[in-house]
């Protein structure tokens, strides 16, 4: 149990274009999801956590305007990237809660904005 | 001051010798403590996680805590080639919130 997806694994655009990420949990509802930002060979630096239904708390430095979360659901998270930059290229990483015992973490997406 | 304090490595050691990865935080107030692993290019994965000071062991794998010090261990047995990744120590600031250390890279060597 507690499997969390996203989607794509993997996206490259151009410059200026909008990235939406999805985050699912699969097997279980989550009270609370994560997104995380990890640049290589650092560890993961939370941008944002959000429930369902309210709007997502962001970290602080992170623009709320640039990058939208959205907590449709108790199984789905969307993280959308707008005006991407090649800065933003990063591995985005989400993770779901069920309560105690810690986050489930997804397989990342990949983006690199050309 | 960083919340949690890790020791990046890398750690090399050869087969069946044991691993001890280490972090240290700041904040008392933590009382759940994580230890994610993590594969290159994979999202981590949950290893396991103590409440407040003592030990916990699950197979090979034993996760300390003292409090005292704001010391977190985890110990691997025996350790295998497919060990080697990145563990990400994490203890719980409450609300679900995680304070990531910077993660230690381990290499079992054949």
């Amino acid at each position: 149990g507690a499997v969390v997806s996203q989607h794509p694994s993997r996206v490259i655009c151009k410059s200026g274009t909008s990235v939406k990420i999805e985050c699912r949990s699969l097997d279980f509802q989550a009270t609370t999801m994560f997104w995380y930002r990890q640049f290589p060979k650092q560890s993961l630096m939370l941008m944002a956590t959000s429930n369902e239904g309210s709007k997502a708390t962001y970290e602080q430095g992170v623009e709320k305007d640039k990058f939208l979360i959205n907590h449709a659901s108790l199984t789905l998270s969307t993280l959308t990237v707008t005006s991407a930059h090649p800065e933003d290229s990063s591995f985005y990483i989400c993770s779901a809660s069920r309560g105690a015992g810690g986050q489930f973490f997804g397989p990342g997406t990949r983006l690199t904005v050309l | 001051q960083k919340e949690v304090e890790q020791d990046p490595g890398p750690l090399s050691v050869p087969e069946g010798a044991i691993v001890s990865l280490n972090c240290t935080y700041s904040n008392s107030a933590f009382q759940y403590f994580m230890w994610y692993r993590q594969y290159s290019r994979k999202g981590p994965e949950l290893l396991m996680y103590t409440y407040s000071s003592g030990n916990k062991e699950d197979g090979r794998f034993t996760a300390q805590v003292d409090k005292s010090s704001k010391y977190i261990s985890l110990f691997i047995r025996d350790s295998q080639p497919s060990d080697s990744a990145t563990y990400l120590c994490a203890p719980e600031g409450g609300f679900n919130k995680f304070y990531f250390g910077s993660g230690t890279k381990l290499n079992v060597k054949p």
